[in-house]
């Protein structure tokens, strides 16, 4: 079956950068979008990013745009989100997810945390 | 920019009992709209797609609608499972934009 492990949380100061990693199995990534959505702490979901399944295009939240990158290396089997220029308000659990039809996010992993703090 | 409104923030019933969730669009986006569920210390599933498509292992008991920008998450009858949060999705826009959330409890 699908699985999604991501991997690459930690803690980092304001500004700094971090790289996060989402492993899939069990499909061919070749043939699938992916995405990356957050939550902070007691809060709600917040959709990132998204990549189509040949990395043609990418799409972002305001709030991430410019700082944020996603790429998938299909080879290994993997979807990368490098943050850069990390705010405060970054702080949160970080899932990767499949796409569905361009529309909907089918697949879940269980999240990196990424806590940003001097 | 496309804004998802779900009521009631929080909505307390017991085992057994039907629940009705809302989610309003602030403009049209279609039959475009998807259900997850996210319970405490877990990734959140995805129940419905297309307003009303359940997705693959879903139980019937849970169900949707829509009626213009108005959809509706129904539950038949609660089970202590099914005590979560809700969020609707639209995929309208190419944004993928979640609501605020629906949190229910147990009374």
């Amino acid at each position: 079956q699908v699985q999604l492990v991501e991997s690459g949380g930690g803690v980092v100061q304001p500004g700094g950068s971090l790289r996060l990693s989402c492993v899939a199995s069990g499909l061919n990534l070749g043939g699938h979008g992916m995405h990356w959505v957050r939550q902070a702490p007691g809060k709600g979901l917040e959709w990132v990013t998204f990549i189509r399944y040949d990395g043609s295009d990418d799409y972002y939240a305001d709030s991430v745009k410019g700082r944020f990158t996603i790429h998938k290396d299909n080879s290994k089997s993997t979807v990368y989100l490098q943050m850069s220029s990390l705010r405060p308000e970054d702080t949160a659990m970080y899932y990767c997810a499949k796409d569905k039809g361009v529309k909907y996010l089918d697949y879940w992993g269980q999240g990196t945390l990424v806590t940003v703090s001097s | 920019e496309i804004v998802l409104t779900q009521s009631p923030a929080t909505l307390s019933l017991s085992p057994g009992e039907g629940a009705t969730l809302s989610c309003r669009a602030s403009q049209s986006i279609s039959s475009f709209l998807a259900w997850y569920q996210q319970k405490p210390g877990q990734a959140p599933r995805l129940l419905i797609y297309d307003a009303n498509r359940r997705a693959t292992g879903i139980p019937a008991r849970f169900s949707g609608s829509a009626s213009g920008t108005d959809f509706i998450l129904s539950i038949s009858s609660l089970e202590p499972e099914d005590f979560a949060v809700y969020y609707c999705q639209q995929g309208s826009d190419g944004l993928f934009r979640f609501g605020q959330g629906t949190k229910l409890e147990i009374k």
